[in-house]
């Protein structure tokens, strides 16, 4: 168990629909991490999160959002789904220090679009 | 933005055999991890190493940093290392975290 929680593990949705995706990071680390991982795609960077302010942004699409809150946790939200939306997405927390930022990765969510 | 490769693609081993793989990165980074993907989906940190060699009970890594490589070496391989290993990498503090492609190991009983 890395400590680092998400919820739901799994979502089953329609296309069109609106989810949100739920982390929160182990005790003590400022930073969250989310990552879509789909068959065709490997592993992808989204975006960061450090201490509720935006850090670095990856392959994040526009109907895609994610905020940190000011207990640390963070919400990914995903909109106007589609069928290709379909995968898992994952949030990772790493501890404040600059010079050791080692990820710890959450159990992921399973979203499946219908 | 850096490019994270890995090799081999696959690996069939026997239970009991050793292996290594391989993660080449293309450009100087200050994190670079290894994780393990099992069939359940789970990533596991197996390695937080930028720089220098690590052990971890049957398993070891090495990054040579100015070469820009690491290796994994998993020594007397059990069915439960089955599954996908990842490397990961990033240059800076604040930029993006990039994923090699995976090595597929399949340890057979």
């Amino acid at each position: 168990d890395s400590g680092v929680t998400q919820t739901p593990k799994h979502l089953i949705t329609a296309t069109g629909q609106r989810v949100t995706l739920r982390c929160s990071p182990r005790s003590g680390d400022l930073s969250v991490y989310w990552y879509q991982q789909s068959l065709d795609q490997g592993l992808q960077f989204l975006i960061q999160y450090y201490n509720g302010e935006e850090r670095a942004k990856g392959n994040i699409l526009e109907r895609f959002s994610a905020q940190q809150f000011p207990d640390l946790h963070s919400e990914l939200n995903l909109s106007s789904l589609e069928l290709g939306d379909s995968a898992l997405y994952f949030c990772a927390s790493s501890p404040r220090t600059r010079l050791h930022n080692e990820q710890f990765f959450g159990p992921g969510t399973r979203l499946t679009v219908l | 933005g850096i490019q994270v490769e890995q090799s081999p693609p696959d690996l069939i081993l026997q239970e009991g055999a050793n292996s290594t793989l391989r993660c080449n990165f293309s450009d100087s980074v200050n994190n670079l991890q290894w994780f393990h993907q099992n069939p359940w989906g789970q990533l596991i940190n197996l390695f937080y190493i930028p720089s220098g060699t690590k052990q971890n009970g049957r398993l070891s890594a090495t990054t040579v940093a100015t070469e820009r490589y690491s290796l994994l070496y998993i020594s007397s391989s059990q069915t439960t290392d089955s599954g996908v290993y990842f490397c990961a990498a990033r240059q800076n503090y604040g930029q993006n975290f990039v994923f090699g492609p995976g090595t597929r190991l399949s340890v057979l009983p």
